[in-house]
């Protein structure tokens, strides 16, 4: 069966540290994955999107690598913040879909 | 900067009531989408609309519901007769064309179904 699975549902790190990220899929041909935050209440934000013949992508403090071999994305927020505490969602977009498919999210918190 | 906005926040119906979720797409976006997501669970894709026509839908996505756009701005979905297990939060999005990839989403409206 098709699966996307978020490393841990709770991430707890220290303030200034790096916080990593990982989503797992299984059964999927992505063309695309994307990240987003999601703050209690709302929708989701986008933050980066990696297409399946990249393997890096970089935006400020936001680092996401993309193995399609592993069939895994690793979401990296370097010199975390407490305000960057909330869940971070992956999702990817199957070729010939048309429609994302979201992971279950993993809630970061980062202590000061 | 452009966003989805959506109306009501929260809407409270007693089961077997039809209730009818607004939304209002970025304004030179083409693509529209539904998602919902039960309180602790996933983010899950309900239809995607295009050119006035239902694009695709998920097996949640049943007789009950049905979406519209109305005129040149809203995006509505529709829930026939509610069920208990239809509360949730339902988020819009839109995306702009076929070849971007982004989907900005709106703030979404809680649903409770009593």
């Amino acid at each position: 069966s098709q699966k996307i699975e978020q490393n841990s549902e709770a991430l707890n790190i220290q303030e200034g540290k790096t916080a990593t990220l990982t989503c797992n899929y299984t059964n999927y041909s992505p063309a695309y994955l994307q990240w987003y935050r999601q703050d209690p209440g709302r929708g989701p934000v986008f933050l980066l999107l990696i297409r399946e013949n990249e393997k890096e992508k970089r935006k400020e403090r936001l680092k996401v690598t993309f193995d399609t071999t592993l069939k895994q994305s690793l979401f990296h927020i370097t010199a975390s913040q407490p305000a960057d505490s909330a869940t971070y969602l992956c999702a990817l977009w199957a070729s010939g879909a048309n429609n994302l498919f979201f992971g279950t999210g993993t809630r970061l918190t980062v202590i000061p | 900067e452009p966003e989805v906005t959506q109306t009501p926040s929260h809407q409270v119906t007693q089961m077997g009531q039809e209730v009818i979720l607004r939304c209002v797409p970025i304004s030179n976006h083409l693509y529209f989408y539904w998602y919902r997501q039960i309180l602790g669970q996933k983010v899950e894709f309900l239809v995607s609309f295009y050119n006035n026509e239902i694009s695709e839908k998920s097996e949640i996505f049943d007789d009950q519901f049905s979406v519209e756009r109305p005129d040149g701005s809203n995006f509505t979905l529709k829930i026939r007769s509610t069920k208990l297990e239809d509360s949730a939060m339902y988020f819009c999005a839109s995306k702009a064309s076929r070849n971007q990839e982004t989907q900005y989403f709106g703030p979404g409206t809680r649903l409770l179904v009593l």
